[in-house]
C-alpha cells in the first residue's frame, strides 16, 4: 500500500467553526489531491498541488484553501463550515511521469 | 472539458454472473483510462488502467479495453462473485494534466 495517511478519519463539527483536515505521504510524490465524494457525484476535485507551495483549484474549490509546506503534507481547510460541506474528503498522491494515483482511506465530516 | 460517463446503478447479479460496466469519456488527445474500486468503507484502488488506444487492462479477472473510436473502456468480468461487490468507478487523465476526472460511480452488489 501507498504511504498515504489522513486525519482524522472522523470528525463532527459545528456550523461556522474551521476545520483542517490533513494528508501525510511518505512516497516523496509530487502531485498531491483532495477530493470529495458525494452519493450522485462520484469525486470531484477540490485543490491540487504540483509542489511544494504551488497549489491550483479543482472544479469544487469555494469554500475550501489548502497549503502544502513540505512535500509530504496537503492540508485542506474550511475557513467557516457549512452543512453543504458534510461529505467523505480522500485525499490522492500521484509521481510525475506516474499516470496512477493512490488514495487514502478518507475522511468523513460531519458539520451540524 | 474533459468528462466520463458510466452506467447508472445500482448493479445487482448473482454469482457467477457476467458483468459489465459501461464507461465513455469525453477529452482531447489521448488520455489514460482508468478504473478504479471503492470497497465499503475504504479508500480507492487501482484495479487496471490502459494508456493508449486499444490497451487491455486486467487485473484479477477484471478487463477493460480502450477503444478510440467509440471513445469508450467498458469493465468486463467473465463470473463474479461476492467480493468484488463495490463501487467502481471509471476515471481519466488528459495527457500532462495529472488530474483525474471521475465518473459518478456504479454500485455492484453480488449475491450468493
Amino acid at each position: 500500500d501507498a504511504g498515504i495517511t489522513q486525519s482524522p478519519r472522523h470528525k463532527v463539527t459545528e456550523t461556522g467553526t474551521p476545520v483542517t483536515l490533513r494528508c501525510h505521504q511518505t512516497e516523496n510524490h509530487r502531485y498531491m489531491y483532495w477530493y470529495r465524494q458525494d452519493p450522485g457525484h462520484g469525486l470531484r476535485l477540490i485543490h491540487y498541488s504540483y509542489g511544494v507551495k504551488d497549489t491550483d483549484k479543482g472544479e469544487v474549490s469555494d469554500g475550501y484553501s489548502v497549503s502544502r509546506s513540505k512535500t509530504e503534507d496537503f492540508l485542506l481547510t474550511l475557513e467557516s463550515a457549512t452543512s453543504s460541506q458534510t461529505s467523505v474528503y480522500f485525499c490522492a498522491i500521484s509521481g510525475q511521469g506516474v499516470t496512477e494515483a493512490f488514495f487514502g482511506q478518507g475522511t468523513r465530516l460531519t458539520v451540524v | 472539458g474533459n468528462s466520463v460517463t458510466q452506467m447508472e446503478g445500482p448493479v445487482t447479479l448473482s454469482e457467477e454472473a457476467f458483468l459489465t460496466i459501461n464507461c465513455t469519456y469525453t477529452a482531447t488527445g489521448y488520455p489514460s483510462l482508468f478504473w478504479y474500486v471503492q470497497y465499503p468503507g475504504e479508500g480507492l484502488q487501482l484495479p487496471l488502467k490502459a494508456t493508449k488506444a486499444d490497451d487491455k487492462g486486467s487485473n484479477k479477472g477484471f478487463e477493460a479495453t480502450y477503444r478510440k473510436e467509440t471513445t469508450s473502456f467498458h469493465l468486463e468480468k467473465g463470473s463474479v462473485q461476492v467480493s468484488d461487490s463495490a463501487v467502481y468507478f471509471c476515471a481519466l487523465e488528459q495527457g500532462g494534466s495529472e488530474k483525474l476526472v471521475f465518473g459518478k460511480g456504479t454500485k455492484l452488489t453480488v449475491n450468493p
